[in-house]
């Protein structure tokens, strides 16, 4: 069964206190790995795809990164408009058209 | 373009009523989905479909119908809405199942 761990749960830095998000997961074979930010109230807004091991993204603040068993989001010089939920969920070979969302990282950046 | 659009945003039930949550893209996106977010569980897929006319089940498919008889559009119905069936409800769709999914705006469900 696919597992998608993120961690950690709840993040809370001052502004310009850089950091990562972690996203662990355990599958058969990797189609790709997907980034999105949420914020309260709204759906779930697409950030990054990463399709294989070594490969990095990057926007504004953000940079994603993937190894063979987990993704990274670093946050670099964070804002107050950075604070939301990060999630990450993973496409696996086997299992059709089908997405596994982690639960997330709720991030809160302080001024 | 609108994206993806859900009607309605806030909906309160009693045990045993049914609804409909509708969803609508005019991004001409063959796939389409629908997942349910509870606190601590995380998004979790309830039905999907290909294309117009297939469908199949996600993880959490029982007490949820779905049908697709346009590009469009991707209804999710409640047969008869349990207490369990409390959730904030997203449809998301994209042009691929590989490709990155546009999420809608949610559904606020609360069944009494």
């Amino acid at each position: 069964e696919d597992q998608v761990t993120q961690s950690p749960e709840a993040l809370r830095l001052q502004e310009g206190e850089s950091s990562s998000l972690n996203c662990s997961y355990t599958v058969s074979g990797l189609r790709g790995l997907f980034w999105y930010r949420q914020d309260p109230g709204k759906g779930p807004e697409f950030l990054f795809t990463l399709y294989s091991a070594g490969e990095e993204k990057e926007k504004e603040r953000l940079k994603a990164t993937l190894t063979k068993k987990e993704s990274f989001l670093h946050i670099t010089a964070p804002k107050p408009e950075d604070s939301a939920t990060y999630l990450c969920a993973v496409h696996e070979e086997t299992s059709g058209s089908r997405l596994t969302f982690g639960e997330g990282t709720q991030l809160t950046v302080n001024p | 373009n609108a994206g993806v659009t859900q009607t309605p945003k806030f909906q309160v039930l009693k045990t045993g009523q049914s609804m409909t949550l509708q969803c609508a893209q005019d991004m001409n996106h063959e796939y389409m989905s629908w997942y349910r977010q509870d606190p601590g569980m995380g998004l979790r897929l309830i039905h999907y479909s290909v294309g117009a006319g297939i469908t199949d089940q996600g993880e959490v498919p029982n007490g949820y119908n779905v049908s697709r008889s346009t590009t469009e559009d991707f209804p999710l119905r409640l047969l008869s809405a349990a207490p369990s069936q409390t959730s904030v409800y997203f449809c998301a769709s994209s042009y691929s199942s590989a490709a990155q999914q546009f999420f809608g705006p949610g559904t606020r469900l609360t069944v009494l």
